[in-house]
C-alpha cells in the first residue's frame, strides 16, 4: 500500500507570491492533517479534512487555507508569503481522523522557503 | 501558557541505559496521548500510545501516564545509537466535537555508543 504522497517536496517562494501543497492520503483514509514544523515551534495544527469538510483548524492567519476532494486528496494554500512561513509542511492521513485507536500516517512533507 | 511543555534536549545517554523523556500538558480534558519518533530528514512515526493511568509496555519502550499530574513519560531501556532521534509528545483531545491532535516541540536524544 503506497503511504502519504506530498508534493512537491522543495518550493522556493519569494515574499508576497501565494503557494499550493499537495498531499495524497493513504488508499482508503479519509481524514488529512496538516502540521506547519519549524524549529521554534515544532509541529503546529494548522487544520484537519475529513470527506471535503474541514473539522478543526488551528491558530494561523486567514492566508493559510486548505481543501478536499472527494478522492480524499487534500491541498493547502499560503497566500501572500511571508519570510516566517519558511517550514516544513507535514501532511498527515488516517482513516476516520484523530482519536484514541487513530495513528496519523505522515507524508515526507513540503519544505517551504521564501525569500 | 503552551498546551505541551517537553524539554527540547538533547538528551544525551550512553549505549545499554534507560533514557527518560517527560512531558506535560495543561488541559485535563486530554483524552489520549502518544509518542512520535522523528529522525533527522524524515517525518514522524508512532511509536506508543496510552489512554489510561499507569504503564503501557511494548518491547524496549514503556509509556507512563498520570493525568492527575498531568503529564506522561516514554522510557526507553537498553538505548541503542539507532535510537537517537527527536520525541514528539502529542495528545488528543475533543474539539469542536472531533479530535485534534497537539505535539510538543519533542526531545532530542542522542544514544553515545
Amino acid at each position: 500500500k503506497a503511504g502519504v504522497t506530498q508534493t512537491p517536496r522543495y518550493l522556493i517562494k519569494t515574499r508576497g507570491q501565494q503557494v499550493t501543497l499537495s498531499c495524497s492520503p493513504i488508499s482508503g483514509h479519509r481524514s488529512v492533517s496538516w502540521y506547519q514544523q519549524t524549529p521554534g515551534q515544532g509541529l503546529q495544527f494548522l487544520f484537519e479534512y475529513f470527506s471535503e469538510t474541514q473539522r478543526n483548524k488551528g491558530n494561523f492567519p486567514g492566508r493559510f487555507s486548505g481543501r478536499q476532494f472527494s478522492n480524499s486528496r487534500s491541498e493547502m494554500n499560503v497566500s501572500t508569503l511571508e519570510l516566517g512561513d519558511s517550514a516544513l509542511y507535514l501532511c498527515a492521513s488516517s482513516l476516520d481522523g484523530p482519536g484514541p485507536n487513530e495513528k496519523l500516517f505522515f507524508g515526507s512533507g513540503t519544505q517551504l522557503s521564501v525569500l | 501558557q503552551k498546551e505541551v511543555e517537553q524539554n527540547s534536549g538533547p538528551l544525551s545517554v550512553p549505549e545499554g541505559a534507560i533514557a527518560s523523556l517527560n512531558c506535560t500538558y495543561s488541559d485535563r480534558g486530554s483524552q489520549s496521548f502518544f509518542w512520535y519518533r522523528q529522525y533527522s530528514g524524515k517525518s514522524p512515526e508512532l511509536i506508543m500510545s496510552i489512554y489510561s493511568n499507569g504503564d503501557k509496555e511494548d518491547g524496549r519502550f514503556t509509556a507512563q501516564l498520570n493525568k492527575a499530574s498531568q503529564y506522561v513519560s516514554l522510557l526507553i531501556r537498553d538505548s541503542q545509537p539507532s535510537d537517537s532521534a527527536t520525541y514528539l509528545c502529542a495528545w488528543g483531545a475533543n474539539s469542536g466535537g472531533y479530535q485534534k491532535v497537539t505535539f510538543g516541540i519533542g526531545t532530542k536524544l542522542q544514544v553515545i555508543p
